[in-house]
């Protein structure tokens, strides 16, 4: 089983939808979460931490469930500025400092 | 937010040719430096972990004779691909952590480096 398995994806959704992203990873010992985006030809950046409530941060709501391994992304009202790839990034060992990625989800939202 | 940045942000060589590529935290202090490769349409993999004034930690199946690390300041970390060949083409992104942080990491613009 890979570390950390995506949707394969690729999403392509109208403007305005809602769209989800999924996750799982491998490691129940697992302490940190994250969702990053990459633009094509670009570095990835951070969207936001996944905390064990949810969290929320404007159009973008993060869910964790550990019992799972299972993470969330659920993008509303998207936005044509979205495009872009998703990928799921967990800290695999509890004070580990090393990441793993996903290979990530492209979503391209069309007008 | 902090800043990283790489430079050459991209390069073409020859094969048996080494490479040089640097990595700066421009405004924070980074212990601790990540190197990354990506190859198309795969996700990032680690490469090594680089501590400042300590011998980097590789990962398993990357090559520390090929791929060699300096991490000599708290702002400056390089990695030099030597010998390149073909196969070696990739994007290369370094992060860097922040003394004072414990999960966050920021990256560099990348590297794009074609072996010809």
């Amino acid at each position: 089983r890979k570390e950390v398995e995506q949707d394969p994806g690729p999403f392509n959704v109208p403007e305005g939808a809602t769209v989800a992203f999924n996750c799982t990873y491998s490691n129940s010992a697992s302490q940190s979460f994250f969702w990053y985006r990459q633009d094509c030809r670009k570095e990835p950046k951070l969207l936001m931490s996944v905390y064990s409530s949810g969290n929320e941060d404007g159009r973008f709501t993060a869910q964790l469930n550990r019992a799972s391994q299972y993470i969330s992304l659920l993008i509303r009202d998207s936005k044509l500025s979205d495009s872009a790839t998703y990928l799921c990034v967990v800290n695999m060992e509890g004070g580990s400092e090393k990441l793993v990625f996903g290979k990530g989800t492209k979503l391209t939202v069309n007008p | 937010g902090a800043v990283v940045s790489q430079h050459p942000s991209w390069v073409i060589c020859k094969s048996g040719t080494s490479v040089k590529i640097e990595c700066r935290s421009l405004d924070f202090q980074a212990t601790t430096m990540f190197w990354y490769r990506q190859f198309p349409k795969q996700s990032l993999m680690l490469m090594a972990t680089s501590n400042e004034g300590s011998k980097a930690t590789y990962e398993q199946g990357v090559e520390k004779d090929k791929f060699l690390i300096n991490h000599a300041s708290l702002t400056l970390s390089t990695l030099t691909v030597t010998s390149a060949h073909p196969e070696d083409s990739s994007f290369y992104i370094c992060s860097a952590r922040e003394a004072t942080s414990t999960d966050t990491q920021y990256f560099g613009p990348g590297t794009r480096l074609t072996v010809l």
